[in-house]
């Protein structure tokens, strides 16, 4: 079946320009988790999803972030005034489980490139 | 000191051996614990997962967990050129998804046909 979905799969933005990444986990999934990958690095957590709650942003980097999940399916990270540090992977996963992160699946990614 | 420390290798090994893979951490309360592979351009998969202390088995891999020691290990046997990948060890406070998870730098695992 189909599996995390992120778009767009690349972006290059200004620095200073507004960007939306996108996130469909899979159906029915009432679990979702946005994080930031460095170059090098491990994944850091950035904020979590219970249906359309947020009930956990205490990885948002600064408040130029912002994600949203107004239907519970579909999520949208919006990072305003983009700053060269913002270049990173960001991923999304999903989880059937309430608080399931033993069975999270990720999705490929977006690659943000600030310049 | 980060919470989690891996080391991020490049580790090389020849076809057929036996690979162990570690994790240190510094938070006590951590109680569940994973173990993810990440092919490039790719998000992470998860292979194993464990709570509290102990060793689970899935067919060739292996993972320890040793909570007096804040010490993680993955053991690849026989491994293959298609394991090839980096390892990222996880870990978190709860089963629960409030506190997300806390990930080690990743190890980049190379099998040499």
């Amino acid at each position: 079946g189909a599996g995390v979905s992120q778009s767009p799969r690349y972006k290059v933005a200004k620095r200073g320009q507004d960007v939306a990444l996108r996130c469909d986990p899979i159906s029915g999934h009432v679990s979702l988790f946005w994080y930031q990958q460095a170059l090098g690095q491990g994944p850091e957590f950035l904020t979590y999803f219970q249906n359309e709650a947020q009930l956990d942003k205490s990885g948002l980097p600064s408040d130029r972030f912002f994600a949203e999940r107004p239907e519970g399916s579909v999520s949208t990270l919006k990072i305003q005034r983009t700053q060269q540090e913002d270049s990173a992977v960001y991923l999304c996963a999903s989880s059937p489980v309430l608080r399931g992160l033993e069975t999270q699946y990720f999705g490929p990614g977006t690659r943000l490139l600030v310049l | 000191q980060k919470e989690v420390e891996q080391d991020p290798g490049p580790l090389s090994v020849p076809e057929g051996a036996i690979v162990s893979l570690n994790c240190t951490y510094s938070n006590s309360a951590f109680q569940y614990f994973m173990w993810y592979r990440q092919y490039s351009r790719k998000g992470p998969e998860l292979l194993m997962y464990t709570y509290s202390s102990g060793n689970k088995e899935d067919g060739r891999f292996t993972a320890q967990v040793d909570k007096s020691s804040k010490y993680i290990s993955l053991f690849i046997r026989d491994s293959q050129p298609s394991d090839s990948a980096t390892y990222l060890c996880a870990m978190s406070l709860s089963g629960g998804g409030a506190d997300g998870l806390t990930f080690g730098k990743g190890t980049h695992l190379i099998i040499q046909p």
